[in-house]
């Protein structure tokens, strides 16, 4: 009964290609998140979406777009792939993003994206 | 500037004592605090959320405390286990914007046997 699940857990590719990354979550929540965490381990946040609208979008290259066909899910997509990009890139969830602000953020198991 | 600072970087203890971490920040407006538990190659997992009215709250073995006027928290394991070799970040949300949920750089925890 994963909660939040990502895939692929691996992805390998070379300078310039696009690529995805997929997210799904069975938690029946609202607001969904994407971070990225470097070699420093700093998590950032990158995007999220609320009721199938950007609420959140750090100052990220425009070669980064989420996706939500539903409100279970929001892939990323990024185009024309660089070295710098490579991290691990982790999707979550929460139930009530903005209003209590006292939701917790529930993580997929990561991306590890690596750019050759 | 917003930032959460942790200490110490890393930190090796053995089985069965107890540790302190450290969270100082200057996100403001203060909405909450919260640490997570991150094991290597997984995602990080919720131990504890506070908000400005909350000094301590404890999750089994973990108790955090927060003190909204110096703007400083603390995250104890009592007893510690193999189990509990982990990063942990300490992440500070701001109340005023959605973009202002700041992550701490995490401590680095390992326990030996």
């Amino acid at each position: 009964d994963t909660a939040v699940s990502q895939t692929p857990k691996y992805l390998v590719t070379q300078m310039g290609n696009d690529k995805s990354i997929k997210c799904e979550q069975n938690l029946g929540h609202d607001t969904m998140y994407w971070y990225k965490q470097d070699s420093k381990k700093f998590l950032k946040i990158m995007f999220s979406y609320n009721n199938k609208e950007l609420i959140i979008n750090e100052t990220v290259p425009n070669r980064f777009s989420p996706k939500s066909p539903d409100k279970a899910h929001l892939n990323l997509h990024i185009n024309s792939l660089e070295l710098g990009d490579s991290a691990v890139y982790f999707c979550a969830s929460s139930q009530d993003f903005g209003r209590a602000r006292i939701d917790t953020q529930y993580f997929g198991p990561g991306t590890r994206l690596t750019v050759l | 500037k917003n930032q959460v600072e942790q200490s110490p970087q890393s930190l090796i203890i053995l089985e069965g004592k107890n540790c302190t971490l450290q969270c100082n920040y200057t996100v403001s407006p203060f909405s909450n605090l919260r640490w997570y538990k991150q094991d290597t190659g997984r995602g990080p997992v919720s131990l504890t959320i506070m908000t400005f009215s909350e000094n301590t709250k404890s999750n089994g073995r973990y108790t955090a405390t927060l003190d909204a006027d110096t703007k400083q928290s603390s995250l104890h394991i009592t007893a510690s286990q193999l189990s509990d070799s982990a990063s942990y970040i300490c992440v500070v949300s701001a109340y005023s914007s959605a973009s202002k949920i700041i992550f701490g750089s995490g401590t680095r925890l390992s326990i030996r046997p």
